[in-house]
């Protein structure tokens, strides 16, 4: 079983729509949950980080974190074409020094 | 500055050749990675440098050879690297070594021919 399970997409919306981008996990002892965002030919870029169950807004984004069920998710709302880009959620267990990536899922937002 | 820099872009190597990629940040981070990434894969890991002394080596292969000269610079030597090298190799930096909030540079997409 992989540590980390992400939605596989590929994601198609229309411009203006929310997009809920999903990952779970297996291991209680992960502590950070990050989204990174990387566009074609470019590193990943840090969206988003927390480290602690609930909701973190910035701007259009909000990063969500359920450690009871091992979820996390990522919304994007009021999608515009620029967020066209593969999401990759990321998990971390400091105390192991252990980082692990999902996947990734490509989002496209057609205008 | 929030930036890592990563030289060059664009490479493309014969399997006998030697090459290096460089890396360069200067927001002080104390840790920086190397990670390799296939099409449609997420990055992969390979070295970890902390302080700049080499803390982690994900079992690469030796033509993969890397360097830290100092807190601000890293280097990976390439040296009779395969076809199934090609990559974009990517680094990336971050405040401590357990790797939340990686700064990640643009990458250099290698070839190898």
């Amino acid at each position: 079983q992989k540590e980390v399970e992400q939605d596989p997409g590929p994601l198609s919306v229309p411009e203006g729509a929310i997009v809920s981008l999903n990952c779970t996990y297996s291991n209680s002892a992960f502590q950070y949950f990050m989204w990174y965002r990387q566009y074609s030919r470019k590193g990943p870029e840090l969206l988003m980080y927390t480290y602690s169950s609930g909701n973190k807004e910035d701007g259009r984004f909000t990063a969500q974190v359920d450690k009871s069920s091992k979820y996390i998710s990522l919304f994007i709302r009021d999608s515009q074409p620029s967020d066209s880009a593969t999401y990759l959620c990321a998990v971390v267990n400091t105390n192991a020094g252990k980082s692990t990536f999902g996947d990734g899922t490509t989002l496209t937002v057609k205008p | 500055d929030t930036e890592v820099t990563q030289t060059p872009k664009h490479l493309v190597m014969g399997m006998t050749n030697k090459k290096s990629l460089k890396c360069e940040q200067h927001m002080g981070h104390r840790a920086m990675y190397w990670y390799k990434q296939k099409a449609k894969k997420p990055p992969e890991l390979m070295f970890v440098y902390s302080y700049e002394k080499l803390s982690i080596n994900e079992s690469v292969p030796s033509r993969f050879s890397p360097e830290c000269p100092n807190s601000s610079l890293l280097n990976l030597h390439l040296h009779a690297l395969q076809p199934e090298d090609s990559a974009l190799y990517l680094c990336a930096s971050s405040q401590g070594s357990t790797r939340e909030k990686l700064f990640f540079g643009s990458g250099t997409q290698l070839s190898v021919l």
